[in-house]
């Protein structure tokens, strides 16, 4: 049991294609992030929501869209991408956004995702 | 800008033997976490060790502790009597209080274990 469970693990799509990515939390946590990790690069923050409420959009191009609906769950939806963006997509949460000794990032597994 | 470096791509080491994996990072704030998270195949990052910038004493966890000089902004970690399951990626990370979007990330060491 991760704490943080992504799905799917895997997902090839077409440039047409829209399809969603699903991460869940079972910790308690209060905020949520995307990441998308890229080889030989740092991870690159997406969005961050705290509370179900979205409080960053790190610059990033609109064809990926995310959704909390609750403070447990978190979407990122992909429609129209590019092969540029075939990646791992790296969900987690922690216990708040400060920063504090008591609330590191929790990660899943990550999708990995192709776009052809 | 805030930077985290991690000058070496790849590391190994025999099975049994310590490995330091080094890492610089270059913040302003004077109050932040530093962090090594560990990536296996699995890709789950797991967290290794944590530390806090206002604390002198280097953290340990078992078999994990670090080096953390302030001054020098940096934070080694050295894995001692190295195990196989301990190969993988490994990211350094510090996280300052400041933000949102407050937790930066080195591109990782990717460790080999010799058996």
């Amino acid at each position: 049991e991760t704490g943080v469970t992504q799905t799917p693990r895997h997902l090839v799509m077409g440039m047409t294609n829209k399809k969603s990515l699903k991460c869940e939390q079972h910790l308690g946590h209060n905020a949520m992030y995307w990441y998308k990790q890229s080889a030989k690069k740092p991870l690159e923050l997406m969005f961050v929501y705290s509370l179900e409420e979205r409080v960053e959009n790190n610059s990033v191009p609109s064809r990926f869209s995310p959704e909390c609906p609750n403070s447990s769950h978190l979407f990122l939806h992909l429609h129209t991408l590019q092969p540029e963006d075939s990646a791992l997509y790296l969900c987690a949460s922690s216990l708040s956004l400060q920063a504090t000794y008591n609330s590191p990032l929790h990660f899943g597994n990550g999708t990995r995702l192709t776009v052809t | 800008a805030q930077t985290v470096t991690q000058s070496q791509p790849e590391m190994s080491v025999q099975e049994a033997e310590t490995v330091t994996l080094s890492c610089t990072y270059d913040t302003s704030e004077s109050d932040y976490y530093l962090f090594w998270y560990k990536q296996p195949p699995s890709r789950q990052m797991i967290l290794v060790i944590r530390q806090e910038a206002y604390k002198q004493q280097n953290a340990t966890e078992n078999r994990f502790s670090v080096n953390f000089q302030k001054a020098a902004k940096s934070f080694s970690l050295k894995i001692s009597d190295s195990q196989l399951g301990d190969a993988a990626m490994y990211f350094c990370a510090y996280r300052i209080q400041t933000g949102a979007n407050n937790l930066f990330f080195g591109t990782g060491t990717r460790l080999t274990v010799i058996p």
